[in-house]
Formats: C-alpha cells, sequence, structure tokens
C-alpha cells in the first residue's frame, strides 16, 4: 500500500489563482480530512468526509472547497488563492472516525502565495 | 471537546526515558487520549492511545491518572530520531465531527546526545 498520497509536494501560486490539492488514499478508509499547518502552530481542521459523497466544514473552512467523489480521493480545492493561504497542507485518512481508529496522515503539500 | 495543556518544550539526554506530561482536566468519561509526533517537516504519527488502563506498544507507554484527569507518554530509551512536537489530544466518541482530531501546540521535544 502506498498509505495517504499527496500532490504536488510544493506550489507557488500568484494570489488569485485556483489550484487543487491532491489527495489519494489506498487503504479503503472511509474518513478523510484536510488540515493547515502554519509556522509554530499546530494542526487546524479545514474539511473532513465521512465517507464518498459527504463533506463538512472544520475549523477553517472559508478560502477552500472540497468534494469526495469516489472513497480513494479527497481533492481541495482553492478558488482564489490569498497569501494569507501560505501553509503547510496536511491530508489524513482512517476506517472510520472512531475513537478506536487512528489516522494516517500524507507528508503535506507546501503552498506559498505570492 | 476537552482541552489539553501540554509544556511548549522539554529537553531529554539520549538514552534516557523521555515522560512528556498532558493535562485533560476536564476529559468526559467516554473520551480517549491519543499521542501523536511530527517530526519536522513530516505528517503526524500515531504513538499510542488509552481510556483509562496504562498502555504499551512497540513506540511507547501511556499512564493515566486514576481520575483520568493527566496522561504521561513516556519513550522509554529516548534517541535522537525521537526529537519531534508530541501532541496530546483528547478524543470524542465516534461519530460525524466528534471523530475529528484537535491539536493544539503540543511539546517539543529536543534529544540531545
Amino acid at each position: 500500500n502506498a498509505g495517504v498520497t499527496q500532490t504536488p509536494k510544493f506550489q507557488v501560486l500568484k494570489t488569485g489563482q485556483s489550484m487543487t490539492l491532491q489527495c489519494a488514499q489506498d487503504m479503503n478508509h472511509e474518513y478523510m480530512s484536510w488540515y493547515r499547518q502554519d509556522p509554530g502552530m499546530g494542526l487546524r481542521l479545514i474539511h473532513y468526509s465521512v465517507g464518498a459523497g459527504i463533506t463538512d466544514q472544520g475549523e477553517v473552512p472559508n478560502g477552500y472547497n472540497v468534494s469526495r467523489s469516489t472513497t480513494e480521493d479527497f481533492p481541495l480545492r482553492l478558488l482564489s488563492a490569498a497569501p494569507s493561504q501560505t501553509s503547510v497542507y496536511f491530508c489524513a485518512s482512517s476506517y472510520g472516525t472512531s475513537r478506536r481508529e487512528t489516522q494516517y496522515f500524507g507528508p503535506g503539500t507546501r503552498l506559498l502565495v505570492l | 471537546d476537552a482541552k489539553t495543556t501540554q509544556p511548549p518544550s522539554m529537553d531529554c539526554a539520549e538514552g534516557r526515558a523521555a515522560n512528556l506530561p498532558c493535562n485533560h482536566s476536564t476529559i468526559s468519561g467516554n473520551e480517549y487520549v491519543y499521542w501523536y509526533r511530527q517530526i519536522h517537516s513530516q505528517g503526524p504519527q500515531y504513538i499510542i492511545h488509552g481510556l483509562k488502563n496504562n498502555e504499551t506498544n512497540e513506540m511507547a507507554s501511556l499512564i493515566i491518572t486514576e481520575d483520568r484527569k493527566s496522561s504521561t507518554l513516556i519513550l522509554p530509551h529516548a534517541t535522537l530520531r525521537d526529537t519531534a512536537v508530541y501532541y496530546c489530544i483528547v478524543r470524542v466518541t465516534y461519530g460525524g465531527s466528534q471523530g475529528n482530531l484537535i491539536f493544539g501546540k503540543g511539546t517539543k521535544l529536543s534529544v540531545k546526545p
């Protein structure tokens, strides 16, 4: 298994540009989520999904859209990038949201918005 | 969700046990204590979790006080590769948003030779 994969590893955008951060997992996990991490800070939840076709907002959803058309993929879309969205983005997945389940994190995407 | 309190940083000598404390005084009866760590620039990694009994796995031990208001993560023989930020997270029961992990700032553990 490849686990949780994220592409690209690094991206530079200009203010106002749009892009999609890709996240995929091959473990048949129901639950997937996106976090952002700013320097010196812990991770903050952006959006999450408890299964295909079901998404919901986390702590900091503004400026981001998500969809979950398949179990494997959970892309994060920035419609109009802003410098405040410069951050490291992590995708995570788990079998479910049960307290007995642990989450597996991808390697991250580093985004710089100029 | 119960909130957690951790010291911002700790040092540990290589080969010694690292004991990382966490306070979670408002924890409720159905909430588990989870520990994750994040080695520089990498995604967080699950370490261990527990409800009220002490737990041990190949990475660490978790000691939870009888009143469950605090816990300690123990790395028995710390190595330089254990240098990381360690997050203590209290997680509510499963279902919808209640299964989400809420990260604080964690404890930066520096293992020194």
